[in-house]
């Protein structure tokens, strides 16, 4: 049974370009989260999708958006990259039929912005 | 507004010791609790969770945590510790009143070390 995935492992972008996260959720699971780690800190709530509409977002500005398929796979988007930006950027899966379980992640995403 | 500290940036203990790492949380209202890991360069992995009933939760690897109300806090606990024990540990909280969703806050970390 394969995890939650996502792609890329490693990214390298430049200051006021914009990239895509990608995460495939463990199977069985409707919903996706997305967390975004600065080192050395604990991870950061951004948004979560479920039935593909987002439905709780974190204290994020607007440059960071999403989408959820029809699939349960989801993306990530950041606008007009900041260095502050760079971070682990994790996708965690979970079934939402109970709101209380637990989510799964996957091994992340590590931006730079240089 | 939902958080957790986690007072200890590091615990250092001696390999078939026992290991306690705090947690102490704040939500206007009962909390779900949970512990997760963290090895380099991996994503985390859910180690255990209180949800209700039995105040000692016991999970993976032979860890287990105490939930206190009063104190609000949710110690992680091992009874022996192993050096492949040594990551970072995350304790996270998610209220389970207010907005429809299971958005988690996360405490800063505590690095585990354990020698052999």
């Amino acid at each position: 049974d394969a995890g939650v995935t996502q792609s890329p492992t490693h990214l390298i972008k430049t200051r006021g370009q914009q990239v895509t996260l990608r995460c495939s959720p463990k199977s069985g699971h409707d919903t996706v989260s997305w967390y975004q780690q600065a080192l050395g800190q604990g991870p950061q709530f951004i948004f979560q999708y479920y039935e593909e509409e987002e439905r709780q977002r974190g204290n994020f500005p607007d440059r960071f958006s999403g989408h959820q398929f029809p699939n349960y796979s989801s993306e990530l988007n950041v606008n007009a990259l900041l260095l502050g930006d760079s971070a682990l950027y994790l996708c965690a899966s979970s079934l939402e039929a109970r709101s209380y379980n637990e989510q799964f992640f996957g091994p992340g995403t590590r931006l730079t912005v240089l | 507004a939902q958080s957790v500290a986690q007072p200890e940036d590091q615990v250092n203990v001696a390999e078939g010791n026992p290991l306690t790492v705090k947690c102490t949380y704040s939500v206007s209202g009962n909390p779900y609790l949970f512990w997760y890991v963290q090895y380099p360069n991996r994503g985390l992995q859910f180690l255990l969770k209180y949800i209700t009933g039995d105040n000692l939760v016991k999970g993976s690897y032979g860890f287990e945590a105490e939930f206190n109300k009063s104190q609000t806090s949710f110690h992680l606990k091992k009874p022996s510790a192993l050096v492949s024990d040594s990551a970072l540990y995350f304790c996270a909280v998610r209220d389970r009143k207010g907005e429809y969703g299971n958005k988690l806050v996360f405490g800063a970390g505590t690095i585990l070390r354990v020698k052999s």
